[in-house]
């Protein structure tokens, strides 16, 4: 199986900092990475998939990079609305597999 | 509008089972692939088990191969999730999901049934 591995597993962050999460994927996937916001009591939400490529409805602050094994989740304004767990997922290989999640925090 | 309802989880005894369901709305169902994702109280995302748009190629995670069985009845439109042999470690909410093929991602997600597997 792919392991995700993402980092840190947590950050506290001012409002209109920019804050970024990495993906660590334990071989190489390509550009098959999707990345997923998680609120408090909320299910999942798609928010970019094929690592760069923003779902329909996200705000343009959100925005991925990467290819092969690394990969980076950017938010480049912070709003408190974007506290939540966020999620790695690599659709490269069944089974397809999630990063551990960042919890991200208002400081 | 796209919605997914799960349906069907409680708490049952170790070594028991349960059905779960998932109704569609709002798109095509059988033009899409769906899936089971399920996390554990206070941890992670673990995907469970997936199933094509016909309903006859199906995966399952290492962890539920063997007592879990997933299916889909395209003219209700719904999925489901035979779980039996449950276990403690089973505990979950479990997520129905719609797989995007094309772009090879969960783009909706229902709200979550929650199973609790204890004595």
């Amino acid at each position: 199986d792919i392991q995700m591995t993402q980092s840190p597993s947590s950050l506290s962050a001012s409002v209109r900092d920019r804050v970024t999460i990495t993906c660590r994927a334990s071989q190489s996937i390509g550009s098959y990475l999707n990345w997923y916001q998680q609120k408090a009591g909320k299910a999942p939400k798609l928010l970019i998939y094929a690592a760069s490529s923003l779902q329909r409805g996200v705000p343009s602050r959100f925005s991925g990079s990467g290819s092969g094994t690394d990969f980076t989740l950017t938010i480049s304004s912070l709003q408190p609305e974007d506290i939540a767990t966020y999620y790695c997922q690599q659709s490269y290989s069944s089974p397809q597999t999630f990063g551990q999640g960042t919890k991200v925090e208002i400081k | 509008e796209v919605q997914l309802v799960e349906s069907g989880g409680g708490v049952v005894r170790p070594g028991g089972s349960l059905r779960l369901s998932c109704a569609a709305s709002g798109f095509t169902f059988d033009d899409y692939g769906m899936s089971w994702v399920r996390q554990a109280p206070g941890k992670g995302l673990e995907w469970v088990s997936s199933i094509n748009w016909k309903g006859d190629i199906t995966s399952y995670a290492d962890s539920v191969k063997g007592p879990f069985t997933i299916s889909r009845d395209n003219a209700k439109n719904s999925l489901y999730l035979q779980m039996n042999s449950l276990r403690a470690e089973d505990t979950a909410l479990y997520y129905c999901a719609r797989e995007d093929t094309m772009i090879r991602a969960y783009d909706y997600w229902g709200q979550g049934t929650l199973v609790t597997v204890s004595s």
